[in-house]
C-alpha cells in the first residue's frame, strides 16, 4: 500500500518569510495530492491539491510542487502570517479514493 | 451550501461498550469516508461508502462497521471498544470520481476509559 513521509516534524518561520514542506510518496500509481491545514480542535481544511498530470499548482500566497519521478512533492506558503501558524498534513491517493496521510507538521510563524 | 457535520462532539465510553458517531454530507456530495486520527498523527482511513455500500476498507478489524443512508448520511459504529479506540473521528464528503476532493468534518473526539 501507499506509504506516504513527510518531513521535518517542526517548523519554526519568521512573520513574512517563506516556509516549504515536504512530502514523499512511495506508490507511483498514486494520482491525487491533496495538503490539509488542521487547527486545534478543528477537522483539516483542505487548502490546495494537484493531480498528477500538472507539475505546478498555485492560490494567492500558497503553492504545490510534484515529481513524479522523484515521487515528492511539497508545499510552499509566501509571506507567512501568524494565522497560518497549524499543522499541515500531506496526503496521497489512487484510484480508490483512499487518503493515505503523512504525520503532520507543526507550522509556528513567528510574530 | 452546508459543510460537513458530525455528531456528538465529544463522547467519553467505558471499554467494551458500543458507539455509533453521525456525518452528514456537505450538500452535492455522495461519498463519506471515516477516518481514525490518534493524538499527533494523520488520520488513518477506515472505510468508505457509495451509493449506500462500502466501498474501500482500511486496516480496521470488523468491529468498526458502518452505514451510509439515501440522504448519504452515515453512522460509524464501533463495538466492543478498547482504550486504543480514543481518537478523534473524522468523516470526509466527496463526490465519487476516483480522485476526489474531500472535505472533512470537525471531528468527534472518543475517549475510552
Amino acid at each position: 500500500g501507499e506509504n506516504v513521509e513527510q518531513h521535518p516534524s517542526t517548523l519554526s518561520v519568521q512573520e513574512g518569510d517563506s516556509a516549504v514542506i515536504k512530502c514523499t510518496y512511495s506508490d507511483s500509481a498514486s494520482n491525487y495530492f491533496p495538503w490539509y491545514k488542521q487547527e486545534l480542535g478543528k477537522g483539516p481544511q483542505l487548502i490546495i491539491d494537484i493531480r498528477s498530470n500538472v507539475g505546478e499548482k498555485k492560490d494567492q500566497r500558497i503553492a504545490v510542487t510534484l515529481n513524479k519521478t522523484a515521487k515528492h512533492f511539497s508545499l510552499h506558503i509566501t509571506e507567512t502570517q501568524p494565522e497560518d501558524s497549524a499543522v499541515y498534513f500531506c496526503a496521497a491517493t489512487g484510484a480508490n479514493s483512499k487518503l493515505t496521510f503523512g504525520k503532520g507538521i507543526t507550522l509556528s510563524v513567528r510574530p | 451550501e452546508t459543510g460537513v457535520t458530525q455528531s456528538p462532539t465529544h463522547l467519553i465510553k467505558t471499554r467494551g461498550q458500543q458507539v455509533t458517531l453521525r456525518c452528514s454530507s456537505q450538500s452535492g456530495h455522495n461519498t463519506v469516508s471515516w477516518y481514525q486520527q490518534a493524538l499527533g498523527q494523520g488520520p488513518q482511513f477506515i472505510f468508505q461508502y457509495y451509493r449506500e455500500e462500502e466501498n474501500g476498507r482500511g486496516n480496521f478489524p470488523p468491529r468498526f462497521s458502518g452505514l451510509q443512508f439515501p440522504n448519504y448520511s452515515s453512522e460509524l459504529n464501533v463495538n466492543a471498544l478498547e482504550l486504543d479506540d480514543s481518537a478523534l473521528y473524522l468523516c470526509a464528503s466527496s463526490f465519487y470520481r476516483g480522485d476526489d476532493e474531500q472535505y472533512f468534518g470537525p471531528g468527534t473526539r472518543l475517549t475510552v476509559t
